[in-house]
C-alpha cells in the first residue's frame, strides 16, 4: 500500500517556467490537499478538493492551479514560477473531514532561480 | 479559525515520558483536536486525535481538559526517533465537512537527549 505518492522529489525551475507537481493516493480518499512549507514555518494550505471535479482555494492559492479529474490524482500546477514559490510542497489525503486522520506524501522540494 | 498555543521547544530524556501541552482557549464545540508530528525532511505524520474524551493509541495518549481549552499529548516512553516537531491542530468544520484541511502553526520542537 503506497499511500500518498508525490513526484518529483526535487526540482529546480527558472523564473517564468511552469511545471506540474503530481500527487496520487491509493486509499480511495475523497479529500485531498496541497500545502507548502517555507523554512522554519508550519504548513500553509494552497488548495483542497472534497471529491473528483470539486476544488477550492486554501490560504495561499495565488500562482497555483489544481484539477481533480479522478479520485486518485490531484496535480498542482505552477504557472510563471517566481522565487517566492521556492518551498517544500506536500500533498495529503483523508477519507473525510475533521474526524479522520490525514496522510501526507514525502514532499517535493522546489527551488526557483 | 480557533488557534492553538504551544511551547516553541521542549527537551526530554530517552526512555522517559513526555508531556506536550497545547492551549486552545477559543475552541468551539465541534472542533476536533489533532496532533501531527514532522520528522526532519519528512512529511507530517498523524499521531492522534480526539473530541472530548481522552484517547489512546499505539503511538501516544491524548488527554483533553474537561473544558476542552487545553490538551496534552503524552509519549509514554520517548525514543530518539520521537525527536520531531509536534503540531497541535484544531480541525474545524467549514461548510459542515472540515474539508479546508489542517491549519498548522509552528509547533513544538521536541529534543530527546540520549
Amino acid at each position: 500500500n503506497a499511500g500518498v505518492t508525490q513526484t518529483p522529489k526535487f526540482r529546480i525551475l527558472k523564473i517564468g517556467q511552469s511545471m506540474t507537481l503530481q500527487c496520487t493516493q491509493d486509499m480511495n480518499h475523497n479529500y485531498m490537499y496541497w500545502y507548502r512549507q517555507d523554512p522554519g514555518m508550519g504548513l500553509k494550505l494552497i488548495y483542497y478538493s472534497v471529491g473528483a471535479g470539486i476544488t477550492d482555494k486554501g490560504e495561499v492559492p495565488n500562482g497555483y492551479n489544481v484539477s481533480r479529474s479522478t479520485t486518485e490524482d490531484f496535480p498542482l500546477r505552477l504557472e510563471l514560477a517566481a522565487p517566492s514559490q521556492t518551498s517544500v510542497y506536500f500533498c495529503a489525503s483523508s477519507y473525510s473531514g475533521r474526524d479522520t486522520e490525514a496522510f501526507f506524501g514525502q514532499g517535493t522540494r522546489l527551488t526557483v532561480v | 479559525d480557533a488557534k492553538t498555543t504551544q511551547p516553541n521547544s521542549m527537551e526530554s530524556n530517552e526512555e522517559e515520558p513526555v508531556h506536550l501541552p497545547c492551549n486552545h482557549s477559543t475552541i468551539s464545540g465541534t472542533d476536533y483536536i489533532h496532533w501531527y508530528r514532522q520528522l526532519p525532511s519528512q512529511g507530517p505524520e498523524y499521531v492522534i486525535h480526539g473530541l472530548t474524551s481522552n484517547v489512546n493509541n499505539r503511538m501516544a495518549s491524548l488527554a483533553i481538559a474537561e473544558d476542552r481549552k487545553s490538551s496534552t499529548l503524552i509519549l509514554h516512553r520517548a525514543t530518539l526517533r520521537d525527536a520531531a516537531v509536534y503540531y497541535c491542530i484544531l480541525r474545524a468544520p467549514r461548510g459542515g465537512g472540515g474539508a479546508d484541511g489542517l491549519t498548522f502553526g509552528k509547533g513544538t520542537h521536541l529534543i530527546i537527549q540520549p
